[in-house]
């Protein structure tokens, strides 16, 4: 069974400040792992996501996420936060066995901007 | 290009009353997924949909819930009686190829869900 731990319910930076949003992964086959961002009163949108390439994937809006299978670890990172960054982001991991392709997302972090 | 469509936005119905959501996924998707998003939880997978066969409704709490995908397009999500413990935002997504062995990675497109609440 696959899945995804967020280990922080609510982060708070500042703008211009470094973003870290933890993510810790759990699954039986070789994982494609993601992250999603969902602004109030708008669709899921897909940040990056990683699928066995490069380890280090780089996403929209300066976002990328390191893929660390020693550590079970996919944290998303950001180095400058803007306030158009305040939203909710999942981590969300999907097995491919048997080829069917199921999503099973974390429980979520608020990302809080402070002028 | 166009995103995925779902009406109404919002509704608001008493327990044990009947309810039904719309989706249009984006034009050429064959797969279609329904998720059911509690408030401070992340969405969970109620039925997914590869053109108009059900490939996964493990999760769907079918004495109540039925969904389908007339013609492998559009898609209806019924609750039948509704349960307070419905209330939540109900998400349809779509992703452009047919799940099959090897195919992986495959990003799904949201639309901006219903909020159900049900009183």
């Amino acid at each position: 069974a696959q899945s995804v731990t967020q280990l922080d319910s609510h982060v708070s930076v500042s703008e211009g400040t470094p973003v870290l949003l933890r993510c810790n992964y759990s699954s039986s086959y070789s994982p494609s792992l993601f992250w999603y961002v969902q602004h109030p009163n708008k669709g899921l949108q897909l940040l990056l996501k990683y699928t066995s390439a490069a380890t280090l994937v780089k996403g929209i809006n300066g976002f990328e996420a390191e893929f660390k299978k020693s550590e079970t670890s996919f944290h998303l990172t950001k180095p400058s936060a803007h306030m158009s960054d305040a939203a909710e982001y999942f981590c969300v991991v999907s097995d491919t066995n048997f080829g069917n392709e199921k999503l099973t997302f974390g429980t979520g972090t608020r990302l809080t901007i402070i002028p | 290009e166009a995103g995925v469509a779902q009406s109404p936005r919002y509704k608001i119905i008493e327990k044990r009353q009947s309810v039904a959501f719309w989706c249009n996924p984006i034009s050429g998707h064959a797969t279609l997924y329904w998720y059911q998003q509690i408030l401070g939880q992340g969405p969970k997978l109620l039925i997914q949909f590869q053109n108009n066969g059900v490939v996964d409704d493990s999760q769907l709490p079918k004495d109540r819930f039925s969904a389908e995908r007339l013609k492998g397009v559009d898609s209806t999500l019924k609750i039948q009686p509704a349960k307070l413990e419905d209330s939540a935002v109900y998400l349809c997504a779509s992703s452009p190829l047919a799940t099959s062995g090897g195919v992986w990675g495959n990003e799904q497109f949201f639309g901006p869900g219903t909020r159900l609440t049900v009183l």
